[in-house]
């Protein structure tokens, strides 16, 4: 079945450092893949998004690139800034176009 | 302004007390979900509704209702607690889409629940 395979955390990085943050995913087909982020206390926000192979989706200075190659989403920030702390999830659209979520990166910068 | 809602935010009770969680949309959509969010786990999916009157489960579905008689509402209901389903819920929205859409879901502040 689908499934969601993401990097544990938690993430531990100073201000200005790059980010990566590893997705893998299984799936029939190419589904649309997603990143959210869980800013503390509260829901769940959509960071980006791609809907097809090769895209790559943006926001807020991140970035993932659909690889269907290496069935991949990782997430990527050059300069990260200590109100990125949060937890991310990465997702994928289910056959029932329900989310498919990994376990969340924990990531934590520290001024 | 355009938001899911949750009530209450937190609640503590007792193993085999009902209760309710209620989620409400304003966005006019017609798919809702509930998630339970647990530590290594990830989000789960418990329930979700295709429209109105259209329910169906999700991946832990047990010890779990739901109802959708409105369009924006969407209650999670546990008729007798456990322990177990300690967590913190989430319900969600999201346009009906069809073909590739992009399936963007809206998630409400999230409610934690700690059973006795």
């Amino acid at each position: 079945g689908n499934s969601v395979t993401q990097m544990e955390g938690p993430v531990t990085l100073s201000e200005e450092a790059f980010l990566t943050i590893n997705c893998t995913y299984t799936a029939t087909g190419y589904p649309s893949l997603f990143w959210y982020v869980q800013y503390p206390g509260e829901g769940l926000q959509l960071l980006l998004k791609a809907t097809k192979a090769d895209d790559k989706g943006s926001n807020k200075g991140f970035e993932a690139t659909y690889r269907k190659e290496t069935t991949s989403f990782h997430l990527e920030k050059g300069s990260v800034q200590v109100s990125d702390s949060a937890v991310y999830f990465c997702a994928l659209r289910g056959s029932q176009g329900n989310l498919i979520f990994g376990k969340g990166t924990k990531l934590s910068v520290k001024p | 302004e355009a938001q899911v809602t949750q009530n209450p935010r937190y609640l503590i009770t007792v193993t085999g007390k009902k209760l309710t969680v209620t989620c409400s949309q304003n966005m006019n959509h017609e798919y809702m979900s509930w998630y339970r969010q647990d530590p290594g786990l990830g989000l789960r999916q418990i329930y979700y509704s295709m429209n109105v009157e259209v329910t169906d489960k999700g991946d832990v579905p047990e010890g779990y209702k739901v109802s959708r008689k409105e369009k924006r509402n969407f209650p999670l209901i546990l008729e007798s607690p456990s322990p177990n389903q300690t967590s913190l819920y989430f319900c969600a929205s999201r346009p009906q889409v069809s073909g590739t859409g992009s399936y963007e879901q809206y998630f409400g502040p999230g409610t934690r629940l700690t059973v006795t």
